[in-house]
């Protein structure tokens, strides 16, 4: 099946600061998604983005579908955005009907 | 739209026990997803309906657990003879089943056999 990593692992901000997060997949996709886990567990959605940029406040993200990559930017990061980052992605082929999940980003942004 | 809705949120049982979760999906998706999130891991997919028919099923998801959405609405979640190692965060997701397939995950199901 698809394969999903996602870089860094863990990452601690000072509250102000920017940050990229990335996700690579192994093979064509219908659907990628970018998730941030609250504390309490459930899923929030940032972005529906399978291919191109979109910008959401101090959010934005990039696929690169060609070369099998996505970005999420977080600029001037806010106590609150601390928690995990996931991407999932959704297979085009062999693998499609279900999102696939990397291993999260742990963020962690301090005073 | 009040979003994907699961219940219980907490549930303890002890070891041998029964237990069952129900997921309400978003009214207009017929798609429903169930994942299983383990402690440091991201979700895995255990099985997804569409309407009422279950059309895919990991190899998660053994012989003791069984989904049903009966009438294509609400789904539940049936865990037989419980063992600790499915102490997990169980979750639901929707979507629309269409060219956007953008899944909503409800708040989820901590599960803890004792």
């Amino acid at each position: 099946g698809i394969q999903v990593e996602q870089s860094p692992p863990d990452l601690i901000l000072q509250e102000g600061a920017n940050s990229t997060l990335r996700c690579n997949f192994s093979d064509s996709v219908n659907n990628l998604q970018w998730f941030h886990q609250n504390p309490w567990g459930q899923l929030i959605n940032l972005f529906y983005i399978p291919s191109g940029t979109k910008q959401n406040g101090r959010l934005s993200a990039t696929t690169v579908a060609t070369e099998r990559y996505s970005l999420l930017y977080i600029s001037s990061s806010q106590t609150t955005d601390s928690g995990v980052y996931f991407c999932a992605v959704e297979g085009l082929t062999g693998g499609g009907n279900k999102l696939t999940f990397g291993t999260g980003t742990q963020l962690k942004v301090e005073l | 739209d009040t979003g994907v809705s699961q219940n219980p949120r907490h549930k303890i049982t002890k070891r041998g026990q029964n237990v069952t979760f129900r997921c309400d999906p978003i009214s207009e998706h017929n798609r429903l997803y169930w994942y299983r999130q383990t402690l440091g891991q991201g979700p895995e997919f255990l099985t997804y309906f569409q309407n009422e028919a279950q059309l895919e099923k990991s190899r998660l998801l053994s012989d003791r657990f069984s989904a049903e959405r009966p009438k294509g609405s609400f789904s539940t979640l049936e865990i037989q003879r419980t063992e600790q190692g499915d102490s997990a965060m169980y979750l639901c997701a929707s979507s629309m089943d269409s060219s956007n397939t953008e899944a909503f995950f409800g708040q989820g199901t901590r599960l803890t056999v004792v």
